[in-house]
């Protein structure tokens, strides 16, 4: 079945740091990949995404690439500010096995430090 | 407010009671999905409608629990006979038809239950 993985949390870091969150899947067919991100005491929200390999998408200074030869849609930002502290969940769609179905992965805590 | 909202926001109950949720979507989308999310998880799909149509349930939704949006707007989700496992963020979220092609899903912020 599909499955999305990210990287072990929680992330720590200065503002203006350089931000990475691994993101790794796996479909049955062709996905669609989202990031989502939830501040707190907010719901998810689509934060970007990517619809085909080679795509990046791209939203407030984050960016993520679809590669679908690595199977990965990592996150990152250049220069992370403390507004920018939250949850980050990797998610896809996969029309090969549901229509309404999106998958997620475990979620990393981003806590930036003035 | 026009995003999407839950009720009750947080619930605690007595194994073995029934519960129930209820989610209005924003107005305009005839998409609504149900999902579960436990302490350091992601979010876990149950079930989505589209209009009143029920069109996918995960195996995840034992017998114990059904949804329902009987007239396309709300909806509410029933968990009859509470476990300790049942303990979790209960999410709603909706969306226009192509939701899950695009992504925009809109979250509720959750009901939270805990079953003693």
């Amino acid at each position: 079945g599909d499955s999305v993985t990210q990287m072990e949390g929680p992330v720590t870091l200065s503002e203006e740091a350089f931000l990475t969150i691994n993101c790794t899947y796996t479909a049955t067919g062709y996905p669609s990949l989202f990031w989502y991100v939830q501040y707190p005491g907010e719901g998810l929200q689509l934060l970007l995404k990517a619809t085909k390999a080679d795509d990046k998408g791209s939203n407030k200074g984050f960016e993520a690439t679809y590669r679908k030869e690595t199977t990965s849609f990592h996150l990152e930002k250049g220069s992370v500010q403390v507004s920018d502290s939250a949850v980050y969940f990797c998610a896809l769609s996969d029309l090969s096995t549901s229509y309404g179905k999106l998958t997620f992965g475990q979620g990393t805590i981003l806590t930036v430090h003035p | 407010d026009t995003g999407v909202s839950q009720d009750p926001r947080h619930k605690i109950t007595k194994r073995g009671q029934n519960v129930t949720f209820r989610c209005d979507p924003i107005s305009e989308h005839n998409r609504l999905y149900w999902y579960r999310q436990t302490l350091g998880q992601g979010p876990e799909f149950l079930t989505y409608f589209q209009n009143e149509a029920q069109l996918e349930k995960s195996r995840l939704l034992s017998d114990r629990f059904s949804a329902e949006r009987p007239k396309g707007s709300f909806s509410t989700l029933e968990i009859q006979r509470t476990e300790q496992g049942d303990s979790a963020m209960y999410l709603c979220a909706s969306s226009l038809e192509e939701g899950h092609r695009t992504g925009e899903l809109f979250f509720g912020e959750g009901s939270r239950l805990t079953v003693l």
